[in-house]
């Protein structure tokens, strides 16, 4: 069983809609969570990052962390189609946010 | 600022080979992680450095290595290619220890 499990997808959905990504992980010692997009034929971009059980937004953008449950999510409000993307949630063990463990990511697509 | 620039974007190698990957991180950032990227096992972390020390290390065989100059330029080695190495290798560099990392574009290596 992976550490970080993540639906593949494909997810699409209509412009405009509320899109939920979710990542599920086994390891509790995983600390600092992280939402990267990767657009095809690039390396993945940072979207947010949190540490803490809660909500952190940031624009249309997000991310809950419960840790309790080893659970986190990142919401996209009024999605666009320029949000089609791989979505992939990283975690890290250590202060320093390196050696990022990565679900396998969703491929999301946004229809005009 | 230039982003982190990998070299070279494509490469095509036969089994038995031996392949070098040049990065070079954000100007003034210190820390250079490489990761593997396969539509199998996603993104994996192969390994970090900093100030020329490898810091960690993922679950590779000792056939991936790396090294890190003083300008923080990083290269990483493949020798003995298999066909399972034919991947997206990215490479992401950070300023400090916690400091979030930001990924260059990749290498894709192919193995024939």
């Amino acid at each position: 069983q992976k550490e970080v499990e993540q639906d593949p997808g494909p997810l699409s959905v209509p412009e405009g809609a509320i899109v939920s990504l979710n990542c599920t992980y086994s390891n509790s010692a995983f600390q600092y969570f992280m939402w990267y997009r990767q657009y095809s034929r690039k390396g993945p971009e940072l979207l947010m990052y949190t540490y803490s059980s809660g909500n952190k937004e940031d624009g249309r953008f997000t991310a809950q962390v419960d840790k309790s449950s080893k659970y986190i999510s990142l919401f996209i409000r009024d999605s666009q189609p320029s949000d089609s993307a791989t979505y992939l949630c990283a975690m890290s063990r250590d202060t320093g946010r390196r050696a990022l463990t990565f679900g396998s990511g969703t491929r999301l697509q946004v229809q005009p | 600022k230039a982003g982190v620039t990998q070299t070279p974007r494509y490469l095509i190698k036969t089994r038995g080979q031996q392949v070098t990957l040049s990065c070079s991180p954000i100007s003034g950032h210190r820390s250079v992680s490489w990761y593997q990227q396969t539509p199998g096992q996603g993104l994996q972390f192969l390994f970090e450095y900093f100030s020329e020390t490898q810091r960690n290390k993922g679950n590779f065989p000792g056939r991936f290595s790396g090294r890190q100059f003083s300008n923080s330029r990083s290269e990483m080695n493949v020798s003995t290619l298999e066909l399972g190495d034919s991947a997206l290798y990215l490479c992401a560099s950070s300023y400090r220890d916690s400091d979030t990392q930001y990924f260059g574009p990749g290498t894709r290596l192919t193995v024939l």
